[in-house]
């Protein structure tokens, strides 16, 4: 069966610089979910989309932004990177009306 | 704001021990649980799942909750550990169909 595909599975940075993170969900799934996991640390919700609007916001900080187009698929868009976004990034995806979410294998950013 | 708690941060046990690990929650309304397991390096799987219904509920490779409403507790337990769960074990609530919140992980460690 089909999952949820993130790319990229790996990412380096430098200080400062930008990033744009993709998750493509399960074909059907209209909502998409983007959580941080910092080393050591459980997940932590950062926003969430449904029918390509903005569902729900957590933790997001000002400097990241995200989208979900036409197709379904959401973009993590993240600026002036700090050492401390180093962490994995889950996307998930789900079918409104269904509780359970389907996550992705996630992309580690490391920020130097 | 609704929280997990997890008190075992770290679990070792013997091969074929019995496990429980205890899961609390904080949120007073209807909320749906989980168990995920991360294995080293790997994304989030869903090992079982709480919406309604039998308060016991079974998942896969013989894990199995039991949900108390009373005690606002969801604790994973399993009769006979092997080396191979050897992984993360996170809980996590939702309210709703909203995003996941989860506890701090209890990272179990099985010896052969």
């Amino acid at each position: 069966a089909a999952g949820v595909i993130q790319s990229p599975r790996h990412l380096i940075k430098e200080k400062r610089e930008t990033a744009t993170l993709k998750c493509y969900p399960i074909p059907r799934h209209d909502t998409v979910y983007w959580y941080q996991q910092g080393p050591g640390q459980d997940p932590q919700f950062l926003i969430s989309f449904y029918e390509k609007m903005q569902s729900d916001k957590g933790s997001i900080p000002d400097r990241f932004s995200a989208q979900q187009f036409s197709d379904y698929h959401s973009e993590l868009n993240m600026s002036s990177l700090e050492l401390g976004d180093s962490a994995l990034y889950f996307c998930a995806s789900t079918i409104s009306g269904v509780n359970e979410q389907f996550f992705g294998p996630g992309t580690r950013l490391t920020v130097l | 704001a609704q929280s997990v708690s997890q008190h075992n941060h770290h679990v070792i046990l013997s091969e074929a021990a019995s496990l429980e690990l205890g899961c609390n929650y904080s949120y007073g309304g209807t909320v749906n649980l989980f168990w995920y397991v991360q294995y080293p390096g790997q994304h989030l799987q869903l090992l079982l799942k709480y919406f309604s219904g039998d308060p016991l509920v079974k998942g896969i490779k013989g894990f199995e909750a039991e949900f108390i409403k009373s005690k606002f507790s969801f604790n994973l337990r399993k009769p006979s550990v092997q080396w191979s769960d050897t992984a993360e074990y996170f809980c996590a609530s939702q309210p709703g169909r909203r995003a996941l919140t989860f506890g701090s992980g209890t990272r179990l460690q099985v010896q052969p």
